[in-house]
């Protein structure tokens, strides 16, 4: 069992551009979530969702769209990409136990 | 608001050395509380939590934490520490009511450099 898995790793956007960060996850959790992480900032929840068809907004979602069609996957998407979105981005998952399990980052750079 | 207070950006000790890591928090309810560690480039991993019961929480790798209520603290220690113990540390509260059940809030992070 792969746990979480992200992908890219890595990616450079132009400003305005638009981009989809993938999560997928093997381990039947019904909540997953997106985060950020920038230096000296800790991690910060852009978006969650507590199952297929339902999502919720965290601290930090503007600029960002998520979507819950299944309950292994929950994509990020940057409709129009920001140099303030400049990050490095990380998807978690977990049973209700809140014992959340995260994904190895994608770090995304905006010029 | 909850909050995470992390009071230092860096520690370095010497291997061998104890080590103790600060976390206070603001929660209006009982918390559940977690530390975790991230390796440089590499995601976070869960190192131990508390929810309720005893105090004196054991986790992976020699950590244990102590949930003290009247000071709002998760203080993380180890008694020994090793070179690869090197990493950063976070200390999160999870939220426990209503919709936001299983958010985390996490603390700005603690860097540990360890001495050889």
């Amino acid at each position: 069992n792969a746990g979480v898995t992200q992908t890219p790793k890595f990616q450079v956007l132009k400003t305005g551009q638009s981009m989809t960060l993938q999560c997928a996850q093997d381990m039947n959790h019904e909540y997953m979530s997106w985060y950020r992480q920038d230096p000296g900032m800790g991690l910060r929840l852009i978006h969650y969702s507590v199952g297929a068809g339902i999502t919720d907004q965290g601290e930090v979602p503007n600029g960002y769209n998520v979507s819950r069609s299944t309950t292994e996957d929950f994509p990020l998407r940057l409709l129009s990409a920001a140099p303030s979105q400049t990050s490095v981005y990380f998807c978690a998952s977990s049973v209700d136990s809140y014992e959340q399990y995260f994904g190895p980052g994608t770090r995304l750079t905006v010029t | 608001a909850q909050s995470v207070t992390q009071p230092d950006i860096h520690i370095t000790v010497s291997e061998g050395a104890s080590l103790e890591l600060r976390c206070n928090y603001s929660y209006g309810a009982t918390p559940y509380l977690f530390w975790y560690v991230q390796s440089p480039g590499q995601g976070l991993q869960l190192l131990l939590k508390y929810f309720s019961g005893d105090t004196l929480v054991q986790g992976i790798k020699g950590f244990e934490a102590e949930f003290k209520r009247s000071q709002s603290s998760f203080n993380l220690r180890k008694p020994s520490v090793h070179w690869s113990d090197a990493a950063e540390y976070f200390c999160a509260v999870g939220l426990n009511y209503g919709g936001s059940q299983g958010n985390l809030i996490f603390g700005k992070g603690t860097k540990l450099s360890v001495k050889p």
